[in-house]
């Protein structure tokens, strides 16, 4: 089945200890997103790709960067994780920015 | 200021029960989505609708968009414990297809 997929599901950092997330995708779409989650709040947008040209949202902090390789890749990186950046990161894509799929989402835990 | 108002919150109710979801906004949508979530997982797409007045049916769920397209509701018949979950609206704006805007969500529980 297409899909997307994130790794790892769980993700455990100490404070300040670069992390990187990553997603994959098999449907083939040439938009990419990221999102960030905290609990009980709705989906907040980091930035995302169309095709390899990257578009960061204005207030996404300079301490989160993005990588999308190919296509079917995509990678979220946190350079120096705080205590406020533990939540919930999702991974979604489109075909040209009609409807999003969403991955299963990584669970970081910042210690 | 919360372009897409969704309501209500919070929703307990007991299985069989019927309820009704709602998103409403000032803006115009190209196209509006309805996603389910559950804990520690990410959002399922459940619909999409894209035509004023449309109305879709997913088994005990149905889904219609205001033929303005702003607004959107979502029903749900004979609810069961299965479709306990967060529900997101999440809609499109003309011209700006980027950034979805989401509803806040409504956490649903069905009790038994």
């Amino acid at each position: 089945d297409a899909m997307v997929i994130q790794n790892p599901r769980y993700q455990v950092t100490q404070f300040g200890k670069p992390v990187t997330l990553s997603c994959s995708q098999t449907l083939n779409h040439n938009v990419m997103y990221w999102y960030q989650q905290k609990s009980s709040q709705a989906p907040k947008l980091l930035f995302h790709y169309y095709d390899k040209d990257f578009n960061n949202e204005a207030d996404t902090p300079d301490n989160f960067q993005s990588r999308r390789p190919n296509t079917s890749f995509c990678f979220l990186d946190i350079r120096s994780p705080g205590l406020g950046d533990a939540a919930m990161y999702l991974c979604a894509t489109s075909r040209d920015h009609y409807t999003q799929y969403f991955g299963p989402g990584t669970r970081l835990t910042v210690l | 200021t919360q372009l897409l108002e969704q309501s209500p919150q919070f929703l307990s109710i007991q299985e069989g029960e019927n309820l009704t979801v709602y998103c409403n906004s000032s803006s115009v949508f190209s196209s509006l989505q309805w996603y389910r979530q559950e804990p520690g997982e990410g959002p399922v797409l459940l619909v999409t609708v894209v035509t004023g007045g449309e109305v879709k049916k997913l088994k005990r769920l149905t889904f219609q968009f205001g033929d303005a397209r702003k607004d959107s509701s979502l029903h749900i018949t004979a609810a069961q414990p299965g479709d306990t979950g967060l529900y997101l609206c999440a809609g499109a704006r003309t011209g700006n297809n980027r950034k979805l805007i989401w509803g806040l969500g409504t956490s649903l529980a069905v009790n038994p």
